[in-house]
């Protein structure tokens, strides 16, 4: 069974700095995909990034990036420049690339950046 | 715009009713997801679906039951609602292979009195 463990409940960040949100995973897969979603107030879930597992290079989006370690199950999300609208929950999630694939969840951050 | 679409925003429903909970893509996705979203729990799987007419059990299917008899819907049953239902359900719709892969719905807030 594969799943996603975030070990940070809740983390504040102040705006435009930078802060790093951990996840790490557990699969006896080789091909699967890794995403961070975020989840605001109005909780529609917003894909943020995606990463594939046959790249080594770390995926980036404008100010979001990824610190992939393949051999490590490790994950994480670097917000920079952090800005109020990044108030959210923020949740992990992996996927097998096979027919019958489930999408597996973390259980999420909350992250809060003070003004 | 592509879109999934979940029947209810709120719904309120008393114990032991059988309910409904309808999920609608316009993608073409093979695969689609019921989840459920309970504070400090994350987002937890209830059932999927790969295909029309099938469906696979998720990690927390007791108590509930799936339909796919069409590709684009996907329905969620619960067969005698109980009070430890009362959550918020999501549901989505995925095509590994696009540059969007996923889209959700935006959510059911489903409580049981």
């Amino acid at each position: 069974a594969q799943t996603v463990t975030q070990s940070q409940p809740e983390m504040s960040v102040q705006e435009a700095e930078t802060v790093t949100l951990s996840c790490t995973y557990d699969t006896s897969e080789n091909n699967y995909y890794l995403f961070w979603y975020k989840q605001p107030p109005s909780r529609q879930m917003i894909l943020v990034i995606r990463q594939e597992a046959y790249k080594q290079q770390n995926a980036t989006e404008n100010r979001f990036s990824v610190n992939f370690q393949k051999a490590a199950k490790s994950f994480s999300l670097k917000i920079s420049d952090s800005q109020l609208g990044d108030t959210a929950m923020y949740f992990c999630a992996f996927i097998n690339n096979n027919a019958g694939n489930m999408l597996t969840f973390g259980g999420g951050t909350r992250l809060m950046v003070k003004p | 715009d592509v879109k999934v679409t979940q029947s209810s925003r709120y719904l309120v429903k008393r114990t032991g009713e059988k309910v409904f909970l309808e999920c609608v893509q316009d993608m073409d996705h093979e695969n689609m997801f019921w989840y459920r979203q309970d504070p400090g729990l994350g987002l937890r799987l209830i059932y999927f679906s790969y295909d029309v007419k099938m469906k696979e059990k998720g990690d927390i299917p007791e108590g509930y039951s799936v339909s796919r008899e069409k590709k684009e819907r996907f329905s969620l049953i619960l067969e005698s609602a109980s009070t430890n239902q009362t959550s918020m359900y999501l549901c989505a719709s995925i095509d590994l292979y696009s540059n969007q892969p996923q889209h959700f719905g935006d959510g059911t807030r489903l409580s049981i009195l």
